[in-house]
Formats: C-alpha cells, sequence, structure tokens
C-alpha cells in the first residue's frame, strides 16, 4: 500500500545536527512533489520545506532557511531533510508527505512522523 | 506571506449535530484551500482538496466550499469519530501555510 517512513528522529543538543529520512513504498516516488512539515508539541502545523520532482526546485519557511537543506533520492525512493544548526525552537514532530497537482497540491499522503528534541 | 486564519479555535457539540468551520485566507488563493482532520498523536488526513472536493474514502457528511477569499467545512451530521483537530492549508504558493487550527470538542 502506499506509505510514507519517516526516521531519523531523536534528542540531540543546540547547535547540532541531525538527518531524517523519509522512505516512500506504494507508489511512484519520483511523480511527487515532497514536503516536509513539523508540529511542535501541542502547536499547529508549520509547513517547512518542499522539493520537486528533479531536485531542480527547493523551498523552505524563512527559519529554517540556511540551516535545513531538503533533497531526495529517486531512485531509492527516499526524501531527506538535513537539519544543521539546530535550535531548542526546532523541538517537533516532522511529518513528510506527498502533493499531487491532481489534488491541487493538497498533501495526499503523510507519514507517521518522527520526534525531534532540541535540548541541552 | 498568506496568511490563514480559523475560526472558531474551538468548538463543542454533539453527537447528531451540524458543525462548521471558517478559514480566511488574506489574499486570493483561488480554489487551492484543503482541509485536514487530526487526532492527537495521529498524522493530519486529507478530507477536502480544492475547496471542494471530497477526498477518495472520506464520508460525504464532509463538504467544503468558498467565497472568495473566506471558505468553509461543514459536517452535516456529527458522528463520534469526528471529535478532533480541523486545519485548512492553502497550496497557492510558498511558503505554504496552515491555519491554526479549530478543536472540536464533545459537548
Amino acid at each position: 500500500q502506499v506509505q510514507l517512513v519517516e526516521s531519523g528522529g531523536g534528542v540531540v543538543q543546540p547547535g547540532r545536527s541531525l538527518r531524517l529520512s523519509c522512505a516512500a513504498s506504494g507508489f511512484i516516488f519520483s511523480d511527487y512533489i515532497m514536503h516536509w512539515v513539523r508540529q511542535a508539541p501541542g502547536k499547529g502545523l508549520e509547513w517547512v520545506a518542499v522539493i520537486s520532482y528533479d531536485e531542480s526546485k527547493k523551498h523552505y519557511v524563512d527559519s529554517v532557511k540556511g540551516r535545513f537543506t531538503i533533497s531526495r533520492d529517486n531512485s531509492n525512493n527516499t526524501l531527506y531533510l538535513q537539519m544543521n544548526s539546530l535550535r531548542p525552537e526546532d523541538t517537533a514532530v516532522y511529518y513528510c508527505a506527498q502533493s499531487s497537482g491532481r489534488r491541487n497540491g493538497a498533501f495526499e499522503i503523510w507519514g507517521q512522523g518522527t520526534m525531534v528534541t532540541v535540548s541541552s | 506571506d498568506i496568511q490563514m486564519t480559523q475560526s472558531p479555535s474551538s468548538l463543542s457539540a454533539s453527537v447528531g449535530d451540524r458543525v462548521t468551520f471558517t478559514c480566511r485566507a488574506s489574499q486570493s488563493i483561488s480554489s487551492y484551500l484543503n482541509w485536514y482532520q487530526q487526532k492527537p498523536g495521529k498524522a493530519p488526513k486529507l478530507l477536502i482538496y480544492a475547496a471542494s472536493n471530497l477526498q477518495s474514502g472520506v464520508p460525504s457528511r464532509f463538504s467544503g466550499s468558498e467565497s472568495g477569499t473566506d471558505f468553509t467545512l461543514t459536517i452535516s451530521s456529527l458522528q463520534p469519530e469526528d471529535f478532533a483537530t480541523y486545519y485548512c492549508h492553502q497550496s497557492y504558493g510558498t511558503p505554504f501555510t496552515f491555519g491554526q487550527g479549530t478543536k472540536l470538542e464533545i459537548k
């Protein structure tokens, strides 16, 4: 079945780095635009980053520009989020999500999320 | 950035009630408005895309509409499994943004 599975979360000290992965299955990964969305504890959803089918286009929310990098490996059906210079305010559950032009860019499929805690 | 404002922030209702959630965009987003349902500890689930289109597998008691920059999500007859938090989301342009959510609670 169509599935996204995130991994790589954990507890990290401020200023350190972490790389999240999102393994896709059940669909043609290279056909879809992919996103990262996060949710701080008890808070709402915040879009983080998007990457086009072929990695030619990437966009980020201002709060992570210059610190986070989104990438993908279409041959291995995997999405990544490299997070550098982490801050306590980056603490959140991070979700990967798939969007499609057929749904006006709506996020149709979501992973289960991976928790990132930035704390000393 | 496009701001999405949801109202109310919380709502108490009973099984069988008709409820409506509202979302207002700070500028025109055409029909690039989507609605999600999120239950505690779970990922969001797409309910409505392009303002008024029901996602496959979502019960027909959910519906969406638009009027300019105002969008509504309606549940025609609340079921016990509908008590959750609902988010609107604009996919018109980056940075994509979500409303702050409306928490639907049992009265």
